[in-house]
């Protein structure tokens, strides 16, 4: 069974520029997450899909980001006009159900440099 | 709300030695407790989850955490560490929401 796929593995883009990472759960998870880690700081929620509708999005930072999940499959997350502290790992996690029952499957991230 | 303090950013044994990896949670509700292990290049990975039952946990690769709710800890033990228990591992507390709130993780340095 394939797991969690991010893809880029890497982007490097400049101040201002657009860029859309994109996930792809294991197949048959309803649940996919995103987080992001910062340099040195935490690993940090950005939001929750069930399906395609969004369960919960408190912690995305601000209108520049974007997340969707078209037809309750693959997600992307577009960062548009990127910025410096936008920099990090973005990973995506899927799980079959509720967090305390069943495992978040994390993917190997997307480090993104923005310079 | 939640939080998870994860002491020490760095940890060095030798092999063969104990590996004690801190972590202290607070939360407003009964909390489930997981440890994730981030090898290079690699996705996090869970080692071990306490949800409700026996607050001694036992994971994959011989690690073990227990649950201390007096002490609002879940500290992460193995009694005998091996050169390829070199990771960084990640603390994580979850309660009524489904996200995963993360401590700052603890890099593992084993050296022969």
């Amino acid at each position: 069974e394939a797991g969690v796929t991010q893809f880029p593995s890497h982007s490097v883009i400049e101040k201002g520029q657009t860029v859309t990472l994109r996930c792809d759960p294991i197949s048959g998870h309803d649940n996919l997450y995103w987080y992001r880690r910062v340099m040195g700081k935490e690993i940090k929620f950005l939001l929750h899909f069930v399906k395609e509708s969004k369960q919960d999005e408190s912690g995305m930072p601000n209108n520049r980001f974007l997340a969707e999940r078209t037809g309750g499959t693959y997600s992307t997350l577009k960062v548009q006009p990127a910025e410096l502290e936008d920099s990090g790992v973005y990973f995506c996690a899927s799980s079959q159900g509720r967090t305390g029952a069943y495992e978040q499957y994390f993917g190997p991230g997307t480090r993104l440099t923005v310079t | 709300a939640q939080s998870v303090t994860q002491l020490g950013s760095h940890v060095s044994v030798s092999e063969g030695a104990l590996v004690l990896l801190r972590c202290n949670y607070s939360s407003s509700v009964p909390p489930y407790l997981f440890w994730y292990v981030q090898y290079p290049n690699q996705g996090l990975q869970l080692l071990l989850k306490y949800t409700t039952g026996a607050t001694l946990v036992k994971g994959i690769n011989g690690f073990e955490a227990e649950f201390k709710k007096s002490e609002t800890s879940f500290h992460l033990t193995k009694p005998s560490a091996h050169m390829s228990d070199a990771a960084e591992y990640f603390c994580a507390v979850s309660g009524w929401t489904d996200k995963l709130i993360f401590g700052t993780g603890t890099r593992l340095q084993v050296f022969p």
